[in-house]
């Protein structure tokens, strides 16, 4: 079980916006901020948004995150074919001095 | 620019032991500090370990802690990684990645392209 609480798998259509959820407590995500990550199918994870909610340069503003309390979202608007990945959330752990990523969420843009 | 290479990984029977390098170019190596993180086949990520810039300090998961070690030689700009006792469930591909100081915690901005590790007799 992961420290960080995802939801399996979120879907929408080309063109919609999808929210991923990211659950934690307070020893990290209440304490911390947050950090997301897109893995295209076959490759290495590539960061998305830091500090809840900065975009590294390159990444498209249809790609946003909050945090609020325990939890954060990552949002994604306009959905392309090509957003199709796995999604994971990562923070610091104050309680168990570890790096804790979520389980992962599997995007499909039907 | 900035490139991670990870290398050493492969095919190794449980109980023996292996060591991984990633070597790091394009930024300096001794600003940052390093991770590794795993992903075992068709599961999410699991992080590994992390090292400061400077070596001095270490962080395990519980899953590697005493089974594991992280190191690096700053002079030659390469992170490792000795994987001791290997057992089947420690097969994944093993990523080092680069981590920049955000506001409060550090997030990884550089990713390598991960070396396959698989633990079978």
């Amino acid at each position: 079980q992961s420290v960080l609480t995802q939801p399996p798998s979120v879907s929408a259509a080309p063109g919609q916006k999808v929210t991923i959820s990211c659950s934690g407590s307070s020893s990290n995500i209440g304490d911390n901020f947050v950090s997301w990550y897109q893995q295209l199918p076959g490759t290495a994870p590539k960061l998305l948004i830091y500090d809840n909610a900065k975009g590294p340069s390159g990444i498209p503003d249809r790609f946003s995150g909050s945090k609020s309390g325990t939890s954060a979202t990552l949002g994604i608007t306009g959905l392309q074919t090509g957003d199709e990945a796995d999604y994971y959330c990562g923070t610091w752990d104050n309680s168990l001095s570890a790096w804790v990523f979520g389980g992962g969420t599997k995007l499909t843009v039907l | 620019q900035v490139q991670l290479v990870e290398s050493g990984g492969g095919v190794v029977q449980p109980g023996r032991s292996l060591r991984l390098s990633c070597a790091a170019s394009g930024f300096t190596f001794t600003h940052y500090a390093m991770h590794w993180v795993r992903q075992a086949p068709g599961k999410g990520l699991e992080w590994v370990a992390v090292i400061s810039y400077d070596g001095n300090t270490k962080y395990y998961a519980d899953s590697v802690k005493g089974q594991f070690t992280i190191s690096r030689d700053n002079s030659k700009t390469t992170l490792f990684l000795q994987m001791d006792s290997l057992r089947p469930e420690d097969t994944a591909v093993y990523y080092c990645a680069r981590a920049s100081l955000g506001a409060k915690v550090a997030y990884f901005d550089y990713w390598g392209q991960g070396t396959l590790v698989t633990v079978s007799s």
